[in-house]
């Protein structure tokens, strides 16, 4: 089955212990890319990925980090969470020049 | 800059109702693309609908349709009859021909919360 898996799906945490968010697609899906919502401010992306090894930031990328060293992989990392960074967590893969974007279930994450 | 507008943040209609959510655009691209997603009280978000900028027909899709007018720049959505299964945050979304119509970079609106009441 195609898809896009998130782990862990709820985390609670507190600032400053550096956490991993996994994001896996078995779809050998070209581009991978991370999202976060909040209230009122719909989706804004984090980074995205247009292959292996290439990277970019998006709109909110401060305070996380990614890698993307195989293609079905692309890991989300906060260094030292802060309560504002809060949020529902979306990952995303989509081939180039696709029709559709397979989402992850989300990961909601607390930081007290 | 790229920006997508959802002006509507919440609307409420009784079922088998009409109701179009409405979405404005900005983007300096000539080749752009449009999505529409459904985000129910599940969390996960659902595809509706891909649009390129050089297709402004209409489309239909049973009780969902979507009208894409480039001169207003709009695409607005439109559920015919609507069902208490509708009640979901709509989203809106933009991607740009750089990424050659991929969703993996997609700019989204705020969202419509939709409620169906029974």
């Amino acid at each position: 089955e195609a898809q896009v898996t998130q782990n862990p799906r709820y985390l609670i945490t507190v600032t400053g212990k550096k956490l991993t968010v996994t994001c896996s697609q078995n779809m050998n899906h070209e581009y991978m890319s991370w999202y976060r919502q909040d209230p009122g401010l719909g989706l804004r992306q984090i980074y995205y990925s247009m292959n292996v090894e290439v990277t970019d930031k998006g709109d909110v990328p401060e305070g996380y980090k990614v890698s993307r060293k195989e293609k079905r992989n692309f890991p989300l990392i906060l260094e030292s969470p802060s309560p504002n960074q809060t949020s529902l967590y979306f990952c995303a893969s989509s081939p180039a020049g696709g029709t559709e974007a397979f989402f992850g279930q989300g990961t909601r994450l607390t930081v007290v | 800059a790229q920006k997508v507008t959802q002006a509507q943040t919440e609307i409420s209609v009784v079922e088998k109702e009409d109701v179009t959510l409405d979405c404005v655009y900005e983007t300096r691209d000539t080749t752009y693309y449009l999505f529409w997603y459904k985000q129910p009280p599940s969390g996960e978000l659902v595809f509706l609908i891909r649009r390129n900028s050089f297709d402004e027909q209409n489309e239909i899709s049973g009780r969902y349709s979507w009208n894409f007018q480039k001169s207003t720049s709009s695409f607005n959505f439109t559920i015919t009859a609507s069902q208490v299964v509708d009640s979901a945050v709509y989203f809106c979304a933009l991607s740009e021909e750089r990424y050659g119509g991929s969703q993996g970079n997609l700019i989204f609106g705020k969202g419509t919360k939709l409620s169906v009441k029974p």
